[in-house]
């Protein structure tokens, strides 16, 4: 069975840096997608990117100036960087691992395996 | 970046009745779309992938249909525990995520 496990700090200051590392058990690293997807407060979800087994990493648009994902295979742990964190950025993340399917050309992937959730507040 | 546009915003329904909810792309994504439900304070559950597949352990009141732009879950007799968020997804040159439709009890 395969557990995705997250850890990081959940309270930071305006500016400050997120840190979150997802450790992932009981499956091998590679042939996946692994992503970083966060929730606001009643709100819907969104995608902050994905990081394969080879590090190959790709964001969203609208964050990419200030994430960075990389992956630690020895370890089996991937993680997110975000930095210069506002209030707008107060969500719950979610660590997630995607599932691979199609051709090698002409493929996508879905989300089967989740983490917990880390509870991240930005309040000075 | 493909949007994906989910109607209704809001399902009032009651339990044993039929559920038809609607994710639409601003343009084709083949079958590659899946769905998932989330209960308040959970984490996202996958029901769907590829369109029309249930994941491992999905009851099979759950069903999606469609390909290219126009997809349906469909939840055939609503059981208690369906009352949730379901939110569909795709992965073209970004991956997004509907805006979701709450199926509330009415």
């Amino acid at each position: 069975q395969v557990l995705l496990q997250q850890w990081g700090a959940g309270l930071l200051k305006p500016s400050e840096t997120l840190s979150l590392t997802c450790a992932v058990s009981g499956e091998s690293f590679s042939g996946y997608f692994w992503t970083w997807i966060r929730q606001s407060p009643g709100k819907g979800l969104e995608w902050i990117g994905e990081v394969n087994h080879n590090g190959a990493t790709y964001y969203n648009p609208s964050l990419k100036s200030r994430v960075t994902m990389s992956v630690d295979t020895s370890n089996n742990h991937f993680s997110l960087k975000l930095t210069s964190m506002t209030a707008a950025d107060t969500a719950t993340y979610y660590c997630a691992r995607g599932l691979i399917s199609g051709t090698t050309w002409n493929y996508y992937y879905y989300l089967d395996v989740w983490g917990k959730g880390t509870t991240v507040t930005v309040s000075s | 970046e493909i949007v994906l546009t989910q109607s209704p915003a809001t399902l009032s329904l009651s339990p044993g009745e039929r559920a038809t909810l609607s994710c639409r792309a601003s343009q084709s994504v083949g079958s590659f779309l899946a769905w998932y439900q989330q209960k308040p304070g959970q984490v996202p559950r996958l029901l769907i992938y590829d369109a029309s597949n249930r994941a491992t352990g999905i009851p099979a009141r759950f069903s999606g249909s469609g390909s290219g732009t126009d997809f349906t879950l469909t939840i055939s007799s609503l059981e208690p525990e369906d009352f949730a968020v379901y939110y569909c997804q795709q992965r073209g040159n970004s991956l997004t995520f509907g805006g979701g439709t709450k199926v509330e009890i009415k």
